[in-house]
């Protein structure tokens, strides 16, 4: 069965600090990975996707994830912290190799202090 | 409309009542998913339409829970002799399928007293 973990509660950064949200999974097949962001009072976003290809993805509001197939590991990063990036991050993950359901993680609260 | 809409936006229910939730999918999208969102929480899934398919229910919490979805339209999820643990936020979300990003609705709040 898929799972996904996202180990952190909450991220606390500074503004203007890079900011990391870590995001590890499990499938039987080549995963498909997502990531996508709450902001308060609003409906959830996709940022970006990891399908094939180049590791390194990038999305919208300059975030950036990097598979790492041998750690299972999909991170969300962002080179400098803007304080509206405050928000609900959700890592996802579907089976690549069928046409299996997309399953999320249980959230990672960043606040970005000024 | 453009977007996944969900409706109603709220629902207040007693103890017992029998709701249906509905979810009105972007035009051309074969994949639908219902989620639930409690509190502070993370999404749980519900259950998984794609195209003709036979959905994914294995998400459903219980017997109580029950969701259909006709063709590539519209969507209903009921709960049935609905209890307090069952308030929440339901999410619905459709894609084209694969790959392919989720497009999320509004949710509906529901609130079992």
């Amino acid at each position: 069965a898929q799972s996904v973990a996202q180990p952190e509660d909450q991220v606390n950064v500074a503004e203007g600090n890079p900011l990391t949200v870590k995001c590890t999974y499990s499938v039987s097949g080549n995963p498909y990975l997502f990531w996508y962001v709450q902001y308060p009072n609003r409906g959830l976003q996709f940022l970006l996707k990891y399908i094939t290809g180049d590791n390194l993805v990038k999305g919208s509001y300059g975030f950036e994830a990097e598979f790492n197939k041998s750690q299972t590991s999909f991170h969300l990063k962002k080179p400098s912290a803007l304080v509206s990036d405050s928000a609900l991050y959700f890592c996802a993950v579907r089976d690549g190799s069928n046409t299996g359901k997309l399953i999320f993680g249980q959230g990672t609260t960043l606040q970005v202090k000024p | 409309g453009a977007g996944v809409s969900q409706s109603p936006s709220n629902k207040v229910t007693e103890k017992g009542k029998d709701v249906e939730l509905r979810c009105d999918p972007i035009s051309g999208h074969t994949a639908l998913y219902w989620y639930r969102q409690r509190l502070g929480q993370g999404l749980e899934f519900l259950i998984y339409f794609q195209g003709n398919s036979a959905p994914d229910k294995s998400g459903l919490p219980s017997d109580r829970f029950s969701a259909e979805r006709t063709g590539e339209s519209v969507s209903t999820l009921t709960i049935q002799r609905t209890q307090q643990e069952d308030s929440a936020v339901y999410l619905c979300a459709s894609s084209l399928g694969g790959p392919e990003k989720l497009f999320f609705g509004s949710g509906t709040q529901l609130s079992v007293l």
